[in-house]
């Protein structure tokens, strides 16, 4: 079965810090992951990964894929409080994206 | 681009009611998602359709729900009868197929469903 396992399932922080989020995957015909950020809305995107080693980087946040591994990671340094949301990993293999059920980060001042 | 648009925003319904989402995919994106998004059970896959055509309603919980993709840009979701259970945020998402499978999904606003 196809599926896609964030952790951890949630995180609470100080503004200033750095977090890292793990993504871990097992899906047939992988063609990429991806992130995206939820605050109280609809998740919006953040990074679309298709080759290992490859930094995608925006800001304080970035992310590599490690297709060894079959996992990708999302870091974001000095932390702030408008980074509080859950962030989604997805992956896509030509017919579907795959969610993970999300970590939920709570950044406090 | 306005983006993937849906509508209602907000419907709140008695238990037995029909339920009718709608979803407006981006224009040139071919392939059109339902997910539904509930704390337990986080965002759950219901259907979608590539060029119009239904491929996977795997994920529609049973034959209350209904999909239809008339054409490329209008889908709906429909609910009927609704119960309780069926209370949660309904996104609707569309991408462009590409050969290279460098697919990026983009949501719409949600709707967000109280059955009472």
């Amino acid at each position: 079965e196809d599926k896609v396992v964030q952790s951890p399932l949630s995180l609470v922080v100080h503004e200033g810090d750095t977090v890292t989020l793990n993504c871990s995957y097992e899906v047939t015909n992988f063609r990429s992951l991806l992130w995206y950020k939820q605050e109280k809305k609809a998740p919006t995107f953040l990074f679309m990964l298709t080759s290992s080693g490859i930094e995608k980087k925006s800001g304080r946040l970035s992310s590599i894929l490690d297709k060894k591994e079959l996992s990708s990671i999302l870091n974001i340094t000095a932390t702030q409080t408008g980074d509080s949301a859950i962030y989604l990993c997805a992956v896509y293999n030509f017919n579907k994206f795959y969610f993970g059920s999300g970590t939920k980060l709570n950044v406090k001042p | 681009d306005a983006g993937v648009i849906q509508s209602p925003r907000h419907e709140v319904t008695e238990m037995g009611q029909e339920v009718t989402l709608r979803c407006k995919p981006i224009s040139g994106h071919n392939s059109l998602f339902w997910y539904r998004q509930t704390m337990m059970r986080g965002l759950e896959l219901l259907i979608y359709f590539n060029n119009n055509v239904p491929i996977d309603d795997s994920g529609m919980p049973e034959d209350r729900f209904s999909a239809k993709m008339p054409n490329a840009s209008f889908s709906t979701l429909k609910i009927q009868p609704s119960e309780p259970r069926d209370s949660a945020v309904y996104f609707c998402a569309s991408s462009q197929s590409l050969s290279s499978g460098a697919n990026v999904l983009t949501f719409g606003a949600g709707s967000r469903l109280t059955v009472l």
